[in-house]
Order: structure tokens, then sequence, then C-alpha cells
């Protein structure tokens, strides 16, 4: 079993649409969470990044972690085309980024 | 933030050879990273290279198939040694930020091996 189990996708909204994307994980010791964005051809980009459960804004994306449950989520409102990537969510259980487990990314198309 | 450059962005190579891909970073930086990522699966990291000593690899990977080379704290060297076509992948250098908390990540080359 995967250490982290992320929505395979792919989805398709139309524009304007919230988006949720989640991703599950089996790690107790994981305190960390990122979500990135990797658009085709290019290296993933940090989007969110939290260590407590609960809700973080940053404009129009939020993540949501909960921890009792291990479970986390990115909402994006008011999606664009621009939106379209792949979503990538990443943990980790010390503040060493670079040791991050990642899921398999879940590809979002918007949809004008 | 940081500037991350990769060469080659891309590459198809036949097997039984080697590829050394290269990692340039914009800035001084201590531990940097090579990550392997296969078509619809999740990143994998392959080993930490850490400037002045050996490169410390995952399980699954070793020194004598992904040698490492780290001779500043800007530049990094991957080889892919003696390929076969499981070796297809997208290989990606990152680094991590001085607060530890923010990784970024090259754009990646593209290797297909025939």
């Amino acid at each position: 079993q995967k250490e982290v189990e992320q929505d395979p996708g792919p989805l398709s909204v139309p524009e304007g649409a919230i988006v949720s994307l989640n991703c599950t994980y089996s790690n107790s010791a994981f305190q960390y969470f990122m979500w990135y964005r990797q658009y085709s051809r290019k290296g993933p980009e940090l989007l969110m990044y939290t260590y407590s459960s609960g809700n973080k804004e940053d404009g129009r994306f939020t993540a949501q972690v909960d921890k009792s449950s291990k479970y986390i989520s990115l909402f994006i409102r008011d999606s664009q085309p621009s939106d379209s990537a792949t979503y990538l969510c990443a943990m980790s259980a010390n503040t060493n980024a670079g040791k991050s487990t990642f899921g398999d990314g879940t590809t979002l198309t918007v949809k004008p | 933030s940081a500037v991350i450059s990769q060469k080659p962005s891309r590459d198809i190579c036949q097997r039984g050879t080697s590829l050394t891909i290269q990692c340039q970073v914009d800035s001084q930086v201590t531990m940097m990273f090579w990550y392997r990522q296969q078509p619809g699966q999740s990143l994998t990291l392959i080993a930490t290279a850490n400037q002045g000593s050996e490169a410390t690899y995952e399980s699954g990977f070793v020194i004598d198939k992904f040698p490492i080379s780290r001779p500043n704290l800007t530049f990094s060297t991957l080889t892919v040694s003696n390929m076969s076509p499981e070796d297809s992948s997208i290989y990606l250098c990152s680094v991590i930020d001085r607060t530890q908390e923010t990784q970024y990540f090259g754009p990646g080359t593209r290797l297909l091996v025939l």
C-alpha cells in the first residue's frame, strides 16, 4: 500500500467551477503538507504549504488538512483555464522538504 | 526563490549507453535532490547530493547505476548508466531554500531509451 494515495482523475470542469483535489495518507508521522502544480513539460512548483490541521487560504486556493482522518484537500475557487495542470500532493515527517513523499498527481482541465 | 536549469532538456538514447544530466542553480544551496518521474506515477527520490560528501541513495537506487557529482554549491550531475528502456523517465533536479520549507524543481530532463 502506498503511503500517499491521490484521487487519480483526470478532472474536467467548466470555467468558474469549484475544484476539489484530495489525498489520503497512512503515515501518522507526516506533519507537513504541500500542494504542487505542474504544467506540461515543466517541473512542479509549490502552491501551498501547511503543517497544521484546518484551512489555509491563498487567493483562490484553500488547503485543508484533517490529521485525524489523514486526509488533505486543495480547493480551487472560480477555476480558470490557466489552472489546467497536474496537481501533486506531498507530505513529509520533518521540516526537510526534500524528503517529501508525493502522490501520483491529478490532472485538471478547466474548459473555457 | 531558486531558479534551476537542467541540461539536456530531452534525449533519446540507445540501451547500454550512459547519459549525464546537469543541474545548475542560481544560488548556493546545501542540499540538492534528484528525482525520477515516470509517466502516470509520483515523483520518486533517487538520492540527496550534498557538497563535499557522498550522495545518499534511497532504497532501490545504487551508486553504480546513478552516480552523482556535487562539485560545488550551485551544480550537480546525475548519470544514468548502462541504460535500459525501463530508465525512460523524466529526471528532475530539486533544491530546498534556507528555511528548508520550500522546495524548487528544475524543468526536468526527458529521457527515452530505445
